[in-house]
């Protein structure tokens, strides 16, 4: 299958302070990624969906100006939480959609860990 | 009523025994539909996609039956490393770019 890169695959940081997070496709080109929170014993939640050379697309309650998400290239795109605070502590996780019609598939990175003091 | 619904479990199940799990979706329209399992504080990893029938891989069998609009994972002689979450997702029929996530079925495979 498909590798997608992330890092940092954890980060401490103090509230207030801004954390990027990098998901790189490493063997293909993703024209779309997506970046996803996973709290402790729950279920995926999808943030945004990003694409290549526009603005990401964010799902309902996620705010925007929060969650930067950046996709400049085919292969990276990245997610800076800006002043955050404990409660943004989660498992940050990015995929990359493979294929077009016929076939289709998501591969995700290995996610990181932040932890908001 | 939920896209994708999955029954949480736990299933539990001896090493060697044969599990089955369903997953039932909701938008008639799809047409990709996939199995991760995630491992606990790990990422999930795509283990089967179907896009017909179904599909086989090893110990694991997956099937869509799109008349009941269900797909199913079978997982033969269970192994203790077979233990984690599974997760069924199914991709939009009109955009190839939303994904619907079940919730995923946790199965604990005991020696």
């Amino acid at each position: 299958g498909a590798v997608v890169s992330q890092h940092p695959s954890w980060v401490i940081c103090k509230s207030g302070t801004s954390v990027k997070i990098e998901c790189r496709s490493l063997d293909f080109q993703a024209t779309t990624m997506f970046w996803y929170r996973q709290f402790p014993k729950q279920s995926l939640m999808l943030m945004a969906t990003s694409n290549e050379g526009s603005k990401a697309t964010y799902e309902q309650g996620v705010e925007k100006d929060k969650f930067l998400i950046n996709h400049a290239s085919l292969t990276l795109s990245t997610l800076t939480v800006t002043s955050a605070h404990p409660e943004d502590s989660s498992f940050y996780i990015c995929s990359a959609r493979v294929g077009g019609l016929s076939y289709n598939e998501q591969f995700f990175g290995p996610g990181t860990r932040l932890t908001v003091l | 009523r939920k896209e994708v619904e999955q029954d949480p479990g736990p299933f539990n199940v001896p090493e060697g025994a044969t599990v089955a799990f369903n997953c039932t979706y909701s938008n008639s329209a799809s047409q990709s539909f996939f199995w991760y399992r995630q491992d606990c504080r790990k990422e999930p990893k795509l283990l089967m996609s179907v896009y017909s029938s179904g599909n086989e891989d090893g110990r694991f069998t997956a099937q869509l039956n799109r008349a009941s609009q269900y797909i199913s994972l079978l997982i033969r002689d269970s192994k203790l490393s077979d233990s984690a979450t599974y997760l069924c997702v199914v991709n939009d029929g009109y955009n190839f770019n939303k994904f619907y996530f079940g919730s995923g079925t946790k199965l604990n495979v005991k020696p």
